[in-house]
């Protein structure tokens, strides 16, 4: 079956990039997801991008996609203190979307 | 305003009992799935359902029931034979036709 990773944690000061970064192992996937987690909260979609783009740009969230190396990045520029949450990624298709473990982002004022 | 809905928010059990989850949505998406979360192993699918009157089993479905019976509605429970119940539970909805799935806020559930 489908395997998502990603780094456990990533630290980054106020007002500098953040880049979180995620590998998948099933190359038929359509659909890669990033999602955010609030301590106690559900998971809130914040972008997603098909498998055919290689980039998608939504203010300050640059997606990435390299399908050759199965590899998805999420950048966010000029990181806040409200940034830091949990960042999921996920990859699937019509039926199943398998889930990283989550990359906690801590955010240094 | 349309959203899913998950209740309680804190649920205890005591050993030996079922609980019941609740997660009702009126996005009238025909998918819905469970979710379990313990800290350090991201989510982990515990059953879906893909249509009314119709639910799969998931990667960890041992220990927990569905039903189905309405679109806008996929409660889940815990029962006694689920040994470590202590989690975050999620319920999300759509999926279907390439569409990105929609979470609800969780329920923590905790033994007494």
């Amino acid at each position: 079956g489908e395997d998502v990773e990603q780094s456990l944690f990533l630290s980054v000061r106020e007002g500098d990039s953040s880049v979180i970064n995620c590998t998948y192992t099933d190359s038929s996937s359509t659909y890669l997801y990033w999602y955010k987690q609030e301590p106690g909260a559900g998971l809130q979609l914040l972008t997603y991008i098909f498998s055919n783009m290689d980039m998608k740009q939504d203010q300050r969230l640059t997606v990435l996609l390299n399908k050759k190396d199965k590899h998805l990045s999420l950048r966010i520029a000029d990181t806040q203190t409200g940034d830091s949450a949990i960042y999921f990624c996920a990859a699937g298709g019509y039926q199943k979307v398998t889930f990283g473990t989550g990359t906690k982002l801590q955010v240094i004022p | 305003d349309g959203g899913i809905t998950q209740s309680p928010k804190y649920l205890f059990r005591k050993e030996g009992q079922n609980v019941t989850l609740s997660c009702e949505q009126n996005l009238n998406h025909d998918a819905m799935y469970w979710y379990r979360q313990d800290p350090g192993q991201g989510l982990r699918l515990i059953y879906y359902s893909q249509i009314v009157n119709d639910f799969q089993k998931g990667d960890i479905a041992e220990g927990y029931s569905v039903s189905r019976e309405k679109k806008e509605s996929f409660p889940l429970t815990v029962t006694s034979a689920q040994k470590n119940p202590t989690a975050f539970y999620l319920c999300a909805c759509g999926g279907q036709s390439n569409q990105p799935q929609h979470f609800g806020d969780g329920t923590r559930l905790s033994i007494l």
